[in-house]
């Protein structure tokens, strides 16, 4: 596709139960991020990608959250037994290798979770 | 430096007038700088990047400054439009990730 497309747009789940969102970032991307946003505050990130590894998984809050990336594409975001304070924007970015011109990440439009 | 769900701070500008959006990186080993702009409801979007051997760098109606010795980054931008009331973000690109900044909330002022 043209840009990053994540799914599903919104998603609302009861509390212990557990979420995947999906990331499909643009073709030929190596580099993907999935950052955090809650309700007017900044972005928290959460982990990044290069091809299907992920060297920095610094940010992902708690052993209930994970996330893979297959065939250098897509990427899941898996969150446990969801709590109330997961509720948030989760934001996913692909940008291309390199680290020039023209290698600004691109942002898709987000997973609105909320946690009922 | 990254945001970690810190309140944003927040600029009030006058339309018509110029706004100076600042920003202070963490990584001295960053060589590529970005500011994105994040409308409501939406993911960020790009407005403007600069390489680290330059001091600035000008588009449609935005300017943007870098100083590596402060490690400071600032986006300014020209006669500003009620459309421009967004959130702004600068992200730093260090040997292999994109780091983002904690934001500024732009309102204009009718």
């Amino acid at each position: 596709g043209a840009g990053v497309s994540q799914s599903p747009s919104n998603k609302v789940t009861e509390k212990g139960k557990d979420v995947e969102l999906r990331c499909d970032p643009i073709s030929g991307h190596t580099a993907l991020y999935w950052y955090r946003q809650s309700l007017g505050q900044g972005l928290e990130f959460l982990i990044y990608f290069q091809g299907n590894s992920a060297p920095d998984k610094s940010g992902l809050p708690s052993d209930r959250f994970s996330a893979e990336r297959t065939g250098g594409s897509v990427s899941t975001l898996t969150i446990q037994r969801t709590q109330q304070e997961d509720s948030a924007v989760y934001l996913c970015a692909s940008s291309p290798p390199g680290k020039g011109w023209n290698t600004e990440a691109f942002f898709g439009q987000g997973t609105r979770l909320t946690v009922v | 430096g990254e945001s970690v769900g810190l309140h944003l701070p927040t600029l009030s500008v006058q339309e018509g007038d110029n706004s100076i959006i600042n920003c202070a990186y963490s990584n001295s080993a960053s060589d590529y700088f970005i500011w994105y702009k994040q409308e409501s409801g939406k993911g960020p979007q790009f407005i403007i990047d600069i390489r680290s051997n330059m001091d600035k760098r000008q588009g449609q109606r935005v300017t943007v400054l870098l100083n590596k010795t402060v490690k400071h980054l600032s986006l300014q931008i020209a006669a500003t439009q009620p459309g421009d009331s967004a959130v702004y973000f600068c992200a730093e690109r260090g040997d292999y990730k994109l780091s983002f900044g904690a934001g500024t909330t732009v309102t204009v002022r009718a």
